[in-house]
């Protein structure tokens, strides 16, 4: 089946600056994505979501953006905090036959966010 | 509300034992579901569930049972553990009111077979 994948499993920063996390997908067809953070021993939390009629959407220091054309998608984290560190997913919304979701997520392997004081 | 809540947090099973992972929500959600996550990998979906007494597999399902007899409890069942079932379980739910809404986890129950 088709899966959603990362650039980079790692990523290193400095605490204030920004932070950016890749994702590839490769079916054309999904239209839901979002993105989950992990810290160590904890469940995935959501972070935000994007749907595929938007290019981009704006939280809380944080910025998703998705480029159909090259079935890209980024995570950007504005100032990160030694806080941010964890782990990031994304994730593509499965649809059935009868394309209907049912809400089943499809995980990309992650990237290990480390931000250092 | 405690939202999603999953015991045990940590099981050690001896290879060909039986086990069942308790799954619970009290936000009155209608989708629930049951995930794997293997080490340094993302999370592969085994069941899930659209209401209560309607079940049906995910990508990885051999090996594993479930049933949804009311809508707070969703419970994975391993009937014969095997060493590649090893893997933090993650169970999570949504209100399943339309399409794409995102998925509340548990903080997940940790087993090795052994």
């Amino acid at each position: 089946g088709e899966s959603v994948g990362l650039h980079l499993p790692t990523l290193s920063v400095q605490e204030g600056d920004n932070s950016i996390i890749n994702c590839a997908y490769s079916n054309s067809a999904s239209d839901y994505f979002i993105w989950y953070k992990q810290e160590s021993g904890k469940g995935p939390q959501f972070i935000i979501d994007i749907r595929s009629n938007m290019d981009k959407r704006q939280g809380q220091r944080v910025t998703v953006l998705l480029n159909k054309t090259v079935k890209h998608l980024s995570l950007q984290i504005a100032a990160t905090q030694p806080g941010d560190s964890a782990v990031y997913f994304c994730a593509e919304n499965l649809g059935d036959a009868g394309g209907t979701s049912y809400g089943k997520l499809t995980f990309g392997q992650g990237t290990i966010l480390t931000v250092h004081p | 509300n405690a939202g999603v809540t999953q015991t045990p947090k940590f099981r050690i099973l001896k290879i060909g034992q039986s086990m069942t992972l308790q799954c619970a929500q009290d936000m009155n959600h209608n989708y629930m579901y049951w995930y794997r996550q293997d080490p340094g990998m993302g999370l592969k979906l085994i069941y899930y569930s659209v209401g209560a007494g309607i079940t049906d597999k995910g990508e990885v399902p051999n090996g594993y049972n479930v049933s949804r007899s009311t809508t707070e409890d969703f419970p994975l069942r391993l009937e014969l553990a095997a060493p590649s079932q090893t893997s933090v379980y993650f169970c999570a739910s949504t209100p399943g009111q339309g399409l794409n809404e995102k998925l509340f986890f548990g903080s997940g129950t940790q087993l090795s077979v052994l």
